[in-house]
């Protein structure tokens, strides 16, 4: 049984379209995370969510908008998409509390073309 | 703000040797954490080792042991009896004890074995 668990795990689409990512976690964790892996492998965090409310929202573009229907659900939804945008995505969870570490999807590779 | 550097982009090791990959960061806080993961060609992220930036003895699991130095802000991963599993890329994390904290990587280190 995944503990999170992302959707689709290969996303490839046109400039200017619009796609959403899907993230469930099992793990009973309060805290879900998107984060961006860019083309050198660099992880970034993109927003944190806290028990469906926005925690963390880093310096995103509008166009990427989180969506936390319930703790254990966080899903990502990007318009208008750019060839900047190409990426892996990963989803992650964990406990709220400073020391607990993340439990991370298997991420979903996103290829505008 | 908090900053983590992986000075070493690739690092190479004789399978059954031992390897040491470096980290540093950066911060004003006292109480925080510090994480090795670890990922695959599969794309996942796996924990290696957990450090709590409390406790002075040094965090080990299995072959893998951390050399965390706090007043020099160093935390090095030192694998030993390599073996071709543990190729992949090696990302050093840090974690603010505060409620929330994100995690801030750094830049990652590939580690290839060679047989």
């Amino acid at each position: 049984d995944t503990a999170v668990s992302q959707t689709p795990k290969y996303l490839v689409t046109q400039m200017g379209n619009d796609k959403s990512i899907k993230c469930e976690q099992n793990l009973g964790h309060d805290t879900m995370y998107w984060y961006k892996q860019d083309s050198k492998k660099f992880l970034k965090i993109m927003f944190s969510y806290n028990n469906k409310e926005l925690i963390i929202n880093e310096t995103v573009p509008n166009r990427f908008s989180p969506k936390s229907p319930d703790k254990a659900h966080l899903n990502l939804h990007i318009n208008s998409l750019e060839l900047g945008d190409s990426a892996v995505y990963f989803c992650a969870s964990s406990f709220g509390t400073g020391g607990a570490w993340a439990f991370f999807g298997q991420g979903t590779r996103l290829t505008v073309v | 703000a908090q900053t983590v550097t992986q000075s070493q982009p690739e690092m190479s090791v004789q399978e059954a040797e031992t390897v040491t990959l470096s980290c540093t960061y950066d911060t004003s806080e006292s109480d925080y954490y510090l994480f090795w993961y670890k990922q695959p060609p599969s794309r996942q992220m796996i924990l290696v080792i957990r450090q709590e930036a409390y406790k002075q003895q040094n965090a080990t699991e299995n072959r893998f042991s951390v050399n965390f130095q706090k007043a020099a802000k160093s935390f090095s991963l030192k694998i030993s009896d390599s073996q071709l599993g543990d190729a992949a890329m090696y990302y050093c994390a840090y974690r603010s004890g505060s409620l929330y904290g994100k995690l801030i990587f750094g830049q990652g280190t590939e580690l290839s074995v060679k047989p």
